[in-house]
């Protein structure tokens, strides 16, 4: 089955700075690529997805970036805030198997 | 909202109880997922059924009994618990391969 790592677990960033997030997949089937965001005491929801027909895609100033042949996508977040500061997961999975795979999470923290 | 109701939001009971987690979407899609987030620990699959079936087990004891009824709705029975099944238990509903919309959880505590 699918395995999914994610990188780093936890990251602490300065109000203003770029914040990277990395993860790996390893089913080579996988083509839906979504990253969610996880407030403290609240629900996970979806801040930006690609599919892999696309290499990149960009909504504010958050990112996507996706490479099919090695198997890895990051989100880049620009001029981070302390509203920022949540827990990001990763995930992927495979155009109708409905099982998506979720990264371990990447606590990141935002420094005013 | 997102459209997913959970309830309870908060739970608590002993070892010998029978109780049971309610998941309700209004947004018309056709897979229901619960899901188990410890503290500090990754997001946990547990079933998941597409069109009222279920497609996934993972390895969950058999002190957790899901059941779909029908597409808007899914509970998650839970009978002679242990102290350490004691999390957040997340159902989410999603079109297919598409977004995960999650509800709000519920917390349950088993003393």
């Amino acid at each position: 089955g699918e395995n999914v790592e994610q990188h780093p677990s936890t990251l602490s960033v300065q109000e203003g700075d770029s914040a990277v997030i990395k993860c790996t997949y390893s089913d080579s089937a996988s083509n839906y690529f979504p990253w969610y965001k996880q407030e403290l005491g609240k629900r996970p929801q979806l801040i930006i997805d690609i599919r892999s027909n696309v290499g990149e895609k960009k909504d504010q100033r958050i990112a996507v970036t996706l490479n099919k042949t090695a198997k890895h996508f990051s989100l880049h977040i620009t001029e981070t805030q302390p509203e920022d500061s949540a827990v990001y997961f990763c995930a992927a999975s495979n155009g109708g198997s409905y099982i998506p795979t979720f990264g371990r999470g990447t606590s990141l923290i935002v420094h005013p | 909202e997102t459209g997913v109701t959970q309830t309870p939001r908060h739970l608590v009971m002993g070892m010998t109880n029978k109780k049971s987690l309610k998941c309700e979407q209004h947004l018309g899609h056709n897979a229901m997922y619960w899901y188990k987030q410890s503290a500090k620990k990754p997001l946990e699959l547990m079933f998941v059924y597409s069109l009222e079936e279920r497609v996934e087990n993972n390895s969950v004891p058999s002190r957790f009994s899901p059941e779909c009824p029908n597409s808007s709705h899914l509970f998650l029975h839970l009978h002679t618990l242990q102290p350490e099944d004691s999390a957040l238990y997340l159902c989410a509903s999603s079109q297919q391969d598409n977004e995960q919309f999650f509800g709000p959880g519920t917390r349950l505590t088993v003393l």
